[in-house]
């Protein structure tokens, strides 16, 4: 049963602390998405990739957030320094295809992080 | 601007009563519209996937349908059970682009 993994799936930390989450798409899925989740927003964008490249990181603030693709199996986010408003439900979703078509998108169960 | 709105926010029924969730969208170049279902606790499953062209979707009890000129979605709920309590998700994607235009979400809760 092939699904998207992420870890941890709880993450409480202190302000200013470095948070690194982790993604482990479904394989053979080349294009991977970062989500973040708040009551308040929804669910919105944060960056994603394909064939490992970076393609959009608009959603993410760029002094604090960084995401990256070491390889076909792992994709990181990673927030330095966290702050409260960081607190959210972060998802990772894949899904095989080519842009420009509607693709199927895979979410993984989500790390719920916890800045104080 | 792209958006999606839900309605309503909330909705409590009675176990084995239909429902209907309602979507409007203004979403352009309009490509395909895609109803999530998000458990607590757990990341969105897809229910269904409409294109232009089609105008109505099901999976076993849930069934989708699309007006693309009014630009509207529903989704159907028949004979509901405690483990459709849960969100419900609209969701619309333009072409030429991968990036998604989220709606905020119906929470159903089913009672007994």
């Amino acid at each position: 049963d092939a699904r998207v993994t992420q870890t941890p799936r709880h993450k409480v930390t202190e302000m200013g602390q470095e948070v690194t989450m982790r993604c482990q798409p479904i394989l053979g899925h080349n294009t991977v998405f970062w989500y973040r989740q708040t009551m308040m927003q929804g669910l919105e964008l944060l960056a994603y990739f394909r064939n490992r490249a970076p393609l959009d990181d608009s959603g993410m603030p760029k002094d604090r957030f960084s995401a990256e693709m070491p390889d076909a199996t792992l994709a990181t986010l990673k927030i330095q320094p966290s702050e409260p408003r960081d607190s959210a439900v972060y998802f990772c979703a894949s899904g095989l295809g080519t842009s420009g078509l509607y693709n199927e998108q895979f979410f993984g169960p989500g790390t719920r992080l916890t800045v104080l | 601007k792209n958006q999606v709105e839900q309605s309503p926010q909330s909705l409590i029924i009675l176990e084995g009563k239909n429902c209907t969730l309602q979507c409007n969208y203004t979403v352009s170049p309009f490509s395909n519209l895609r109803w999530y279902k998000q458990d607590t606790g757990r990341g969105p499953v897809s229910l269904t996937i409409m294109t232009f062209s089609e105008n109505t979707k099901s999976n076993g009890r849930y069934t989708a349908t699309l007006d693309a000129d009014t630009k509207q979605s529903s989704l159907h709920i028949t004979a509901s059970q405690l483990s459709d309590s849960a969100s419900y998700i609209c969701v619309v994607g333009s072409y030429n682009t991968d990036k998604l235009i989220f709606g905020t979400g119906t929470r159903l809760q089913v009672f007994p």
